[in-house]
């Protein structure tokens, strides 16, 4: 059975960091490529950021870019969400979703996804 | 607000069919980009239902399916059941945003 777990998710401060981790079993990993997918009660679901099969491309939404940086370690089927410069707009589930290509092409679906990681960022 | 607009909210009563529309425009759906549609039961992450416009993956109930024509897709629920209540959100690519992109979503009620 294919599964994701996240973690990571917690309170933090405007401007602070945090990173959230996501744990992959039930399928060969590094053969495909990963995503973060977040949401918010006003906003929806929003694509956040996508990261090759091999790590060698990553990709991000433009509300993230320059500040979130997504990572995977093949050795440990664990892709990564580092997330710096916290907005109070970022505040959010975030959930990790597998693609089903090992690149990003933006118009593939997601299957399946995590539980999702709460991040609340507030003073 | 959102690039797909979705109807907040459809209802129906147990056996009864229901559609859901995904509204786009030339940029996304009406570009040929195909249209995907995920189920989120309350408390729980979103779940594939239909990828590339019609299929199924496998394990969905067939009494869900999925059509794109023009600058729009459905999805189809028949046979409605109280296990159907949730939201329903379609997918698909923007070239103009250069994103993957989704609807603001449908809270499906079986009154």
């Amino acid at each position: 059975e294919v599964q994701l777990l996240e973690s990571g998710g917690g309170l933090a401060q405007p401007g602070g960091s945090l990173r959230l981790s996501c744990v992959a079993s039930g399928f060969t990993f590094s053969a495909y490529a990963m995503n973060w997918v977040r949401q918010t009660p006003g906003k929806g679901l929003e694509w956040v950021s996508a990261v090759s099969a091999t790590g060698s491309r990553t990709y991000y939404a433009d509300s993230v870019k320059g500040r979130f940086t997504i990572s995977r370690d093949n050795s440990k089927n664990t892709v990564n969400l580092q997330m710096d410069s916290l907005r109070d707009e970022d505040t959010a589930v975030y959930y990790c979703a597998k693609d089903p290509s090992g690149s990003y092409w933006g118009h593939n679906w997601f299957d399946p996804w995590g539980q999702g990681a709460l991040v609340t960022v507030s003073t | 607000q959102f690039v797909l607009t979705q109807p907040p909210s459809v209802s129906g009563a147990p056996g009864q069919r229901v559609t859901i529309s995904c509204t786009g425009s030339s940029s996304n759906i009406g570009d040929g980009y195909d249209v995907h549609w995920y189920q989120q039961l309350p408390g729980t992450a979103p779940k594939l239902l239909i990828y590339g416009n019609s299929n199924r993956p496998s394990g969905v109930s067939d009494r869900f399916s999925g059509s794109r024509s023009g600058t729009s897709a459905s999805l189809a629920i028949t046979g409605l059941q109280a296990e159907d209540e949730g939201d329903y959100y379609c997918q698909t690519y923007d070239s103009s945003l250069n994103n993957s992109i989704f609807g603001g979503g449908t809270k499906l009620t079986v009154v």
